[in-house]
């Protein structure tokens, strides 16, 4: 079974900071992708970035950064100069990629204001 | 590149009524997955077809949910009845496959918000 869990409900940024959002994951797959989506009230599940389980080195993606602690089983991601369009939700996702499925189970997600 | 489309956007029904859902996948994605949103909760996953076929429907409730994607490119997920419980967004995803790695990431559409009365 796989567990994504994400502990912050709500956070704010302040325009330009950076900011962390937690996701830490539970599964006996040996092998396993990570995923972030951004979801604004618009209600559409958009990609923002992945890590595979293999990787060598944490994912980036423009203003988007992956901190990928295979050890703890955390995968935070990472969203440099913060911009008032970032306000949305964000899910961690994972799947396993050899006998667990290709479903993708997410967390609860977390609010991300971003203010002037 | 067109990206995944759902249809339609909103959708309030009476209880005991039926309702469907349709999605077309991103070209050449062989893959698509329906999943269900309730208020604030991630999505969980109904159902996935690999071009026709379903593959995995475990989650999907057969006594009043059916889906079907003719030809192997667009779906429809219908519930005949609906009810209230049934109220959430339907999310639609497709992906070019499922062997792993950055190629297996699933785009979704924009969703049907359900509103059951």
């Amino acid at each position: 079974a796989q567990k994504i869990t994400q502990t912050q409900p709500g956070m704010f940024v302040q325009e330009k900071e950076a900011v962390t959002l937690d996701c830490t994951y539970d599964t006996s797959d040996p092998s396993y992708g990570l995923f972030w989506y951004k979801q604004p009230s618009s209600g559409e599940m958009i990609f923002l970035i992945y890590q595979g389980s293999y990787d060598q080195q944490n994912a980036t993606e423009g203003r988007y950064s992956l901190n990928f602690q295979k050890a703890r089983k955390s995968a935070n991601l990472v969203i440099s100069a913060s911009q008032l369009g970032d306000s949305a939700m964000y899910f961690c996702a994972m799947r396993g990629l050899s006998n667990s499925g290709y479903a993708l189970n997410f967390g609860k997600g977390t609010s991300l204001l971003v203010t002037p | 590149e067109a990206g995944v489309v759902q249809s339609p956007r909103y959708k309030i029904i009476e209880k005991k009524q039926p309702v469907a859902f349709w999605c077309n996948p991103i070209s050449g994605h062989n893959t698509l997955y329906w999943y269900l949103q309730n208020l604030g909760q991630g999505p969980e996953l109904l159902i996935r077809y690999e071009n026709e076929e379903a593959v995995d429907d475990s989650q999907l409730p057969k006594d009043r949910f059916s889906a079907e994607r003719l030809k192997g490119v667009d779906s429809t997920l219908k519930i005949q009845p609906a009810e209230l419980g049934d109220s959430a967004v339907y999310l639609c995803a497709s992906s070019s496959g499922t062997s792993g790695g950055a190629g297996s990431t699933q785009y979704f559409g924009p969703g049907t918000r359900l509103t059951v009365l």
